[in-house]
């Protein structure tokens, strides 16, 4: 059963056509979901931590967004740079099966032309 | 800067060789995870380790092992390469109940 669900699968814009990615989960007990950005044969670089509902954080054109059942990653007026998989994270409260262990989503792919 | 770093950026194995991707990390994290990625299926957890010695396994551990004889650096091992092991090996590690770091990755090709 998925955890983790992140939509739409892949996403093209226009440069400067802001927009938003989603990441819904069913875990109960949430610790903490991660933002990761990924580029293309590289590892997952962090970009966000989120604790707790009605939490934002921001970084450039990027902002996230958590409420109690999903996290919303938002891009304004995106740039080319800004193409890469955006992977989304969630680390439910701490057990010893669990480990702290993140999962995670399948990711969104988005591209952003000039 | 803090760091997770992978021996190799890209390997070319022959089916049936032992392989071993290393990854050090000087960050003094407890944690240490082994995924693979590939097209549409994500990140896979291979084996995870909480503690020197420790291991557990995760998703898709048959076809590896794992080795972690210090704190700072944690082994995979593929006891006998196969061509369905071609991947991105990524390597990260964490505090406890931490956000992960990852390293830059691996790319494994099995011929």
């Amino acid at each position: 059963e998925d955890q983790v669900t992140q939509s739409p699968e892949a996403l093209r814009l226009q440069e400067g056509e802001s927009s938003s990615l989603n990441c819904s989960y069913t875990v109960s007990g949430l610790r903490g979901l991660f933002w990761y950005r990924q580029d293309p044969g590289k590892g997952p670089e962090f970009l966000f931590t989120l604790y707790s509902a009605g939490e934002e954080k921001e970084k450039e054109r990027l902002k996230a967004t958590l409420t109690k059942k999903e996290s919303f990653l938002h891009i304004t007026a995106p740039k080319p740079e800004d193409s890469a998989t955006y992977l989304c994270a969630v680390q439910e409260g701490w057990t010893t099966d669990s480990w702290g262990k993140l999962q995670f989503g399948a990711g969104t792919q988005v591209v952003v032309t000039p | 800067d803090v760091k997770v770093t992978q021996s190799s950026r890209y390997l070319v194995k022959r089916t049936g060789e032992k392989v071993f991707l290393e990854c050090v990390q000087d960050m003094d994290h407890e944690n240490m995870f082994w995924y693979r990625q590939d097209p549409g299926l994500g990140l896979r957890l291979i084996y995870f380790s909480y503690d020197v010695k420790m291991k557990e396994k995760g998703d898709i551990p048959e076809g590896y092992s794992v080795s972690r004889e210090k704190k700072e650096r944690f082994s995979l091992i593929l006891e006998s390469a196969s061509t369905n092991q071609t991947s991105m090996y990524l390597c990260a590690s964490s505090l406890v109940g931490g956000g992960y770091t990852f390293g830059s990755g691996t790319r494994l090709t099995v011929v």
